[in-house]
């Protein structure tokens, strides 16, 4: 079956600029992650969402980062007045119910200028 | 706190060389789980394996084979008559039940050479 895949596949934007992230789930998946993973930080954790209950935001660097998830499926990460710093592959996983394994897509590559 | 350690940052051999990647992990829980990710120049993560903390089997799958010891901490992967294909970025992660994001050790670049 189809993985998990994500849009863009590559993002360049300006400093200040909001840019939103999309990730979709394997079929039947009902917990989704976000990590990012640059050259300095290695891979991180950011947020994960299960089913319609509150997300785990605890990942999460700075209140310019927020993500949602509509339906329990689609997910978009958004970041707001990117900087510098947030440039990084961001990668979704999705896993069937929380504790199992994590599948991860293709990643976004974000370069902020 | 939890903590994956790969020591070895980059391991180059020659094809048909068996080579071992060290996997050390530190957690107070006593149920968790240890996973491999591979992560290949195109760049996605594919997992490759995952062990409970109450199940030390070796797993042995083709060429690849995991020696899970509790007592020392680790969870070391060892690719048998390596490969060109096998060139890629190695990744040990470990989960707890305090919680579900996977922590990750830096990974080990592993250059297989013809």
């Amino acid at each position: 079956g189809a993985g998990v895949s994500q849009s863009p596949s590559n993002k360049v934007t300006e400093k200040g600029k909001d840019v939103e992230l999309r990730c979709d789930p394997i079929s039947g998946h009902t917990a989704l992650y976000w990590y990012r993973q640059s050259l300095g930080q290695g891979l991180e954790f950011l947020i994960y969402f299960q089913g319609n209950s509150a997300p785990d935001k605890s990942g999460l660097p700075s209140d310019r980062f927020s993500a949602e998830r509509t339906g329990g499926s689609v997910s978009t990460l958004t970041i707001q007045r990117t900087q510098q710093e947030d440039s990084a592959v961001y990668l979704c996983a999705s896993s069937v119910g929380l504790g199992g394994t994590q599948y991860f897509g293709p990643g976004t590559r974000l370069t902020v200028l | 706190a939890q903590k994956v350690t790969q020591a070895q940052t980059e391991i180059s051999v020659v094809e048909k060389e068996d080579v071992t990647l060290d996997c050390v992990y530190e957690t107070r829980d006593t149920t968790y789980y240890l996973f491999w990710y591979k992560q290949p120049p195109s760049g996605e993560l594919v997992f490759l394996i995952r062990r409970n903390s109450f199940d030390e089997q070796n797993e042995i799958s083709g060429r690849y084979s995991w020696n899970f010891q509790k007592s020392t901490s680790s969870f070391n992967f060892t690719i048998t008559a390596s490969q060109v294909v096998d060139s890629a970025v190695y990744f040990c992660a470990l989960r707890t039940n305090s919680g579900y994001a996977l922590n990750f050790g830096k990974g080990t670049s592993l250059l297989v050479t013809p």
